[in-house]
């Protein structure tokens, strides 16, 4: 079974700085997707970024940008110029490309990350 | 498109009583999930179905618990007996064609059990 750890329970960053957000997952797969989840205070889940496996670029969507390292099984997140509305609860999850756990997400213990002004 | 609708968005109910989850998905989505949130355990999936097909209700914790999909626009999650240890947030997320790129989640239902 996979697994997925964010070893990070709080994080906190000043407005308009960098931050990143560490994941690891385990998994003997070769093929799957990772995502990164943002959960704000509202508990709405909002998809912040996907990266397939195969791929060796890293994505990137904005300010949110990821460093995927697909030997060490890591997967970071790296949020800049963080704004306040960026306060959240952030998930690091992992889904097989294909077999029987196809579209099962796998979710870390996520990682509250708070902006101050 | 309205996005994942779930209701209600909190119950409160009694220990012994029967509670009902609903969720609309996003039209068009052939995949569901039923997913739990709390402190302890994070973020479980419960079930998931895929053209209305139950795939794997193995997150499903007891017997007490059951899911259905009469449909492709409707699915239930219910609970009976409820008890207070069912208590969290349950979210219901679509997706198109397993999810490669990312579910679309509910706002989820703040479930308390007293």
């Amino acid at each position: 079974a996979q697994t997925v750890t964010q070893s990070q329970p709080e994080m906190s960053v000043q407005e308009a700085e960098t931050v990143t957000l560490s994941c690891t997952y385990d998994t003997s797969e070769s093929n799957y997707y990772l995502f990164w989840y943002k959960q704000p205070p509202s508990r709405q889940m909002i998809l912040v970024i996907r990266q397939e496996a195969y791929k060796q670029q890293n994505a990137t969507e904005n300010r949110f940008s990821v460093n995927f390292q697909k030997a060490a099984k890591s997967f970071s997140l790296k949020i800049s110029d963080s704004q306040l509305g960026d306060t959240a609860m952030y998930f690091c999850a992992f889904m097989n490309a294909g077999g029987t756990s196809y579209g099962k997400l796998t979710f870390g213990q996520g990682t509250i990350l708070t902006v101050h002004p | 498109d309205a996005g994942v609708i779930q209701s209600p968005r909190h119950e409160v109910t009694e220990m012994g009583q029967e509670v009902t989850l609903r969720c609309k998905p996003i039209s068009g989505h052939d995949y569901l999930f039923w997913y739990r949130q709390t402190m302890m355990r994070g973020l479980e999936l419960l079930i998931y179905f895929n053209n209305n097909v139950p795939i794997d209700d193995s997150g499903m914790p007891e017997d007490r618990f059951s899911a259905k999909m009469p449909n492709a626009s409707f699915s239930t999650l219910k609970i009976q007996p409820s008890e207070p240890r069912d208590s969290a947030v349950y979210f219901c997320a679509s997706s198109f064609r397993g999810g490669g790129y990312g579910y679309t989640f509910g706002s989820g239902t703040r479930l308390t059990v007293v």
